[in-house]
């Protein structure tokens, strides 16, 4: 079955940068579009971009262009998300998800906790 | 960007009960939208894809209308599981709404 399954929780100081992890199994890995969503404690949904894991072209929202970056590898089928500049504000679930037309796969979400 | 603005922010009813949340675009998404119920510490689950559609398990009593910059989800019965947070998201540039909370009154 589709799995998604992203790396550990992390803590990291103001200023630092974080990257997650997301490796997929159970479909082609290059097939699909592998989106990212965040959620701070008690706010909204956040979608953070997209990679097409085929070509390898991105798309970020607004909100975060410029501090966020989406990649892949394709041998070892995992997509990756790292944030720059690291504030307080950014400790939330991230999530990895595989969208598709009518379906959506979501990863267990990695908790990372910006505190000084 | 496209901003997408959820209301009511609250919705308090009785289970057995009829829930009707909006969802608002802040321009034309044709029928690229989507509908999410999210129960605390897990990942939003998918209800409603393409306006109308439902996704793959969902219970006849969950239900999607609209098109253009303005949709709706309607609960036709509420069942106790159902208390919980729902989210639209546009599939154009991805934007989640803010959210309605639907409590139990």
């Amino acid at each position: 079955q589709v799995q998604l399954v992203q790396s550990g929780a992390e803590v990291k100081k103001p200023g630092a940068s974080v990257k997650v992890s997301c490796k997929s199994s159970g479909y082609t890995f290059t097939s699909y579009a592998m989106h990212w969503v965040r959620q701070a404690p008690g706010q909204r949904l956040e979608w953070m971009g997209w990679i097409n894991a085929g070509n390898g072209n991105t798309k970020y929202s607004q909100e975060f262009q410029g501090r966020v970056t989406i990649t892949r590898d394709t041998s070892a089928s995992t997509a990756y998300m790292e944030l720059t500049s690291l504030r307080s504000e950014d400790t939330a679930v991230y999530y990895c998800a595989r969208y598709s037309s009518h379906t959506i796969v979501w990863g267990q979400g990695t908790l990372v906790t910006v505190s000084s | 960007e496209i901003v997408l603005t959820q209301s009511p922010a609250t919705l308090s009813l009785s289970p057995g009960e009829r829930a009707t949340l909006s969802c608002r675009a802040s321009q034309s998404v044709s029928s690229y939208l989507a509908w999410y119920q999210q129960k605390p510490g897990q990942a939003p689950r998918l209800l409603i894809y393409d306006a109308s559609n439902r996704a793959t398990g969902i219970p006849a009593r969950f239900s999607g209308s609209g098109s253009g910059t303005d949709f709706t989800l309607t609960i036709s019965s509420l069942e106790p599981e159902d208390f919980a947070v729902y989210y639209c998201q546009q599939r154009s540039s991805y934007t989640f709404g803010q959210g309605t909370k639907l409590e139990i009154k």
